[in-house]
């Protein structure tokens, strides 16, 4: 089962609107990370929070972290066309032995409008 | 800086035959990542390399999936025999240590007819 969530699955906005996506996870984590994903490319890496973070920016960015409800969010602001991609939150959730194992969610489709 | 480099970018082979993937992760990087990707999902961890070592492979599918890390630096997956189910993009990724963020490949599209 896959740790982390995102909600919605799929926005549609115009351009210049902001973007909000959120995640959610079940079990305590050592961090979360945000990537995207243009269509056919790989990854892209945005943001790394850490478990004793609460929020972070880079650029249009703002990613924010509630451990106590097992989620965040990812804030994306003046959006443009070319922010249009899948966005995936992974979390490398503590487990029994002591490791962890990046868990992707299936991602939020963002399709921004010109 | 190069990124991750994987090859081939693209495979296409009919089931039961034999197949290979290649990454050279980003310089330094001692942690290495095989996922799979599959059509409108997020990527799942196969195997995740400390150097050399081998840790974290619980989701590789140990009757036909095959991996191995030489010298700590390049790596290969191995699917022997491939089935229909395998087709997927097959992902690479290394980071400087597990608690750093993780750098992709383009990754390897395969298609099993």
């Amino acid at each position: 089962s896959q740790q982390g969530e995102e909600d919605p699955q799929a926005l549609s906005i115009q351009e210049g609107e902001n973007a909000t996506m959120n995640c959610s996870y079940k079990t305590s984590i050592n961090n979360l990370q945000w990537y995207r994903q243009n269509s056919g490319r790989g990854l892209v890496h945005l943001i790394l929070i850490r478990s004793n973070e609460r929020e972070k920016h880079s650029g249009r960015l703002r990613v924010t972290l509630d451990t106590s409800k097992k989620s965040s969010s990812l804030l994306i602001t003046a959006s443009r066309a070319a922010d249009t991609a899948s966005y995936f939150c992974a979390t490398d959730p503590l487990i029994n032995t002591g490791g962890f194992k990046t868990i992707f969610g299936a991602g939020t489709r963002l399709f921004v409008k010109a | 800086e190069a990124g991750v480099v994987q090859s081939p970018r693209y495979k296409i082979i009919e089931k039961k035959q034999p197949v290979a993937f290649w990454c050279n992760p980003i310089s330094g990087h001692n942690t290495l990542y095989w996922y799979r990707q599959n059509l409108g999902q997020g990527p799942e961890l196969l195997i995740r390399y400390e150097n050399e070592e081998a840790v974290d492979d619980s989701q590789l599918p140990k009757d036909r999936f095959s991996a191995e890390r030489l010298k700590g630096v390049d790596s290969t997956l191995k699917i022997q025999p491939a089935e229909l189910g395998d087709s997927a993009v097959y992902l690479c990724a290394s980071s400087l240590d597990r608690y750093n963020e993780q750098f992709f490949g383009p990754g390897t599209r395969l298609t099993v007819l």
